[in-house]
């Protein structure tokens, strides 16, 4: 049974278009958080929601736009597609905001 | 922004080497945990340490942390295969969030 799931891992698509990403975590975990990890593998905060809040929005550009429809959920939502968005998006939960992360296997998106 | 420095960040040794990677930062960290990231999976943490000073082993791997919480390594005695990955530090910082190092990607030759 998989602790913290996201869809798709895979995601090829175009310049300009919209996608999202879903995250869904059954740890019963009260935070959430999506990742970035580039190329050169260093994996940076996006966003951390805590119990469906926004805690944390780092300097990401506004067409990424988290959802939170309730705790067990994070999902990502990108407009306008950009080469360099191209990266492994991963979620993760925690039982408190500075705990143990629970990762899921990233979805991997590429931007053509 | 606080920062953590892993080193180095790329490492390719045969199985049965020892080996230590160092994650260094100026910031006091309240605690400091280390994750493994197999090829095509998310990080897996492995050990947190809390206490200044504090050592850890699990299995051929032994964790510890600076006296004063800004730095830590990670050596791992006669290493084998099933080690590749990457190795991710990430410090508990004020404001809500684990902040991680660059990583250290590790490959073991047979």
């Amino acid at each position: 049974d998989t602790a913290v799931s996201q869809t798709p891992k895979y995601l090829v698509t175009q310049m300009g278009n919209d996608k999202s990403i879903k995250c869904e975590q059954n740890l019963g975990h009260d935070t959430m958080y999506w990742y970035k990890q580039d190329s050169k593998k260093f994996l940076k905060i996006m966003f951390s929601y805590n119990n469906k809040e926004l805690i944390i929005n780092e300097t990401v550009p506004n067409r990424f736009s988290p959802k939170s429809p309730d705790k067990a959920h994070l999902n990502l939502h990108i407009n306008s597609l950009e080469l360099g968005d191209s990266a492994v998006y991963f979620c993760a939960s925690s039982q408190v905001s500075r705990g143990e992360a629970f990762f899921g296997q990233g979805t991997r998106l590429t931007v053509v | 922004t606080q920062l953590l420095e892993q080193s180095p960040q790329f490492l390719s040794i045969q199985e049965g080497e020892n080996l230590t990677v160092y994650c260094n930062s100026s910031s006091v960290f309240s605690s400091l945990q280390w994750y493994r990231q197999e090829p095509g999976e998310g990080p897996v943490l492995l050990v947190t340490v809390v206490t200044g000073g504090e050592v850890k082993k699990l299995k051929r791997l032994t964790f510890q942390f600076g006296d004063a919480r800004k730095d830590s390594s990670l050596h791992i005695t006669a290493d084998k295969k099933d080690n590749t990955g990457i190795y991710l530090c990430a410090g508990d910082t004020s404001g809500s969030r684990l902040t991680f190092g660059e990583g250290t990607q590790l490959t073991v030759n047979p």
